[in-house]
């Protein structure tokens, strides 16, 4: 399978504890995002990398999150202290970076994993 | 965040009917995509816009980019049971920094009766 994995799928933890999650993106991909989706709505953005370099990060991504990506290959996020209100799918996404297709403005498509559900209790 | 008003919220439609669904928005987009995302899955890009008035068919899917690039819509044809899942709009905007940024609808829940 040469898709986006995530690992682990599920993961319940304790209020307090620190976890981290796991992606490894479409070999060829050098842009990798993070986004968190919660019950009724669509993936909130996150963060995302170009190769190792974190261009950009969403205010919701507070001081107790951290993502990581040293080799520009697989990426890591890690919630600290997790709070109840962490509890969420989070979801990774690979692609190309914007112009490869060639054709100005066409949206290079981001393929998405199949998500870590986190339960915080 | 900023999100899309994606409409209807859910459909529970008989196998063999037509789905419409549609996403609008305050701000213009120069992309729009569809999405849609089965029980523990991530979402799967169904169909992509990139030109106001663009009329794309995919299957038995079809979606439109909006005149005003407001808005757009989604279209299912003589549904099947594998219908079912959660459909996704998205817009693709630039933000400050020039970096292309995917915003998105509430989505669409689609059940369907065999």
């Amino acid at each position: 399978d040469t898709g986006v994995s995530q690992d682990p799928r599920h993961k319940i933890t304790k209020r307090g504890q620190n976890v981290t999650f796991r992606c490894d993106p479409i070999s060829e991909h050098n842009r990798l995002y993070w986004y968190r989706q919660t019950l009724g709505q669509g993936p909130e953005f996150l963060t995302y990398f170009q190769n190792e370099a974190q261009l950009e990060k969403s205010r919701l991504l507070s001081d107790r999150f951290s993502a990581e990506r040293p080799k520009g290959s697989f990426s890591t996020l890690e919630i600290q202290r997790t709070e109840q209100g962490d509890s969420a799918m989070y979801l990774c996404a690979s692609s190309l970076p914007s112009g490869t297709s060639g054709r100005v403005g066409v949206y290079n498509e981001q393929f998405f994993g199949p998500g870590t559900r986190l339960t915080v209790l | 965040g900023q999100q899309l008003n994606q409409s209807p919220q859910s459909m529970f439609i008989q196998e063999g009917e037509d789905v419409s669904m549609n996403c609008t928005s305050s701000s213009i987009f120069n992309t729009w995509l569809w999405y849609k995302q089965d029980p523990g899955e991530g979402p799967v890009l169904l169909i992509a816009l990139y030109k106001a008035g663009e009329l794309t068919s995919n299957g038995r899917l079809t979606a439109q980019f909006g005149i005003t690039r407001k808005d757009s819509f989604l279209n299912i044809s003589a549904s099947i049971p594998s219908d079912v899942g959660i459909y996704f709009c998205a817009g693709l905007t630039l933000n400050a920094g020039n970096n292309r940024k995917l915003i998105w609808g509430l989505g669409t829940s689609l059940a369907v009766n065999p």
